[in-house]
């Protein structure tokens, strides 16, 4: 089975803070990917990697960056948290093309 | 602009009744179709994928794929209230590893 794991449930930022969201998947997927999920909005993609050290933007990436120095791990930097990024983010890895989900991260800025 | 279309429901079916749920897709690039469950509160999960068109099969589930009329549906034969869910269309277009999602349909099954 897959397995991708983020690294918190919830957690609680003040506006400007730098926040770091980590995932780890286990099945050596070479694409990883990263979504935050708001109400009416649907998922939208923030950034994705398809190998080590590469990274693609998505269709939101102002506010965020990201890091990937391992196949297995790919983290989402909040570099000033802001009030409008209170949203679950989730994170996926594939193979080829059916993405897996981890059990997200809801984040609140305060 | 590559969109999914999905009814965002609620869609209600009493127990044991069939569900249907229905996803359009603008682009006829387009190569393979997802359904992702998802639960209030939890991540979505993946519960079929469909890459040719016509029907795919899977326990009480089945994709339908109609790429001439860029329609992709899932039925859920038997429905128990556990199906209650959004249910998630994702459409892979060739070329790219991203996922365009639909914004999801809600599924209400009442016992």
């Amino acid at each position: 089975d897959v397995k991708v794991t983020q690294s918190s449930r919830y957690l609680v930022k003040r506006t400007g803070e730098k926040v770091f969201l980590e995932c780890v998947q286990d099945m050596d997927h070479e694409n990883m990917f990263w979504y935050r999920q708001d109400p009416g909005l649907g998922l939208r993609l923030i950034y994705f990697s398809y190998d080590v050290k590469m990274k693609e933007k998505g269709d939101i990436p102002e506010g965020y960056s990201v890091s990937r120095e391992k196949k297995e791990r790919f983290s989402l930097i909040l570099e000033s948290a802001s009030t409008n990024q209170t949203s679950m983010y989730l994170c996926a890895s594939s193979q080829a093309r059916e993405q897996y989900f981890g059990p997200g991260t809801r984040l609140t800025v305060t | 602009q590559k969109e999914v279309e999905q009814n965002s429901g609620p869609l209600s079916v009493p127990e044991g009744a069939i569900a249907s749920l229905n996803c359009t897709y603008s682009d006829r690039g387009s190569q393979s179709f997802f359904w992702y469950r998802q639960y209030s509160g939890k991540s979505p999960e993946l519960i079929m994928f469909i890459y040719s068109n016509g029907d795919k099969e899977d326990g009480r589930f089945t994709a339908q794929l109609n790429k001439a009329s860029q329609y992709v549906s899932l039925l859920i034969r038997d429905s128990q209230p556990s199906d209650s869910a959004t249910y998630l269309c994702a459409v892979n277009y060739t070329g790219f590893q991203k996922l365009v999602f639909g914004t999801g349909t809600r599924l209400l099954v009442s016992p």
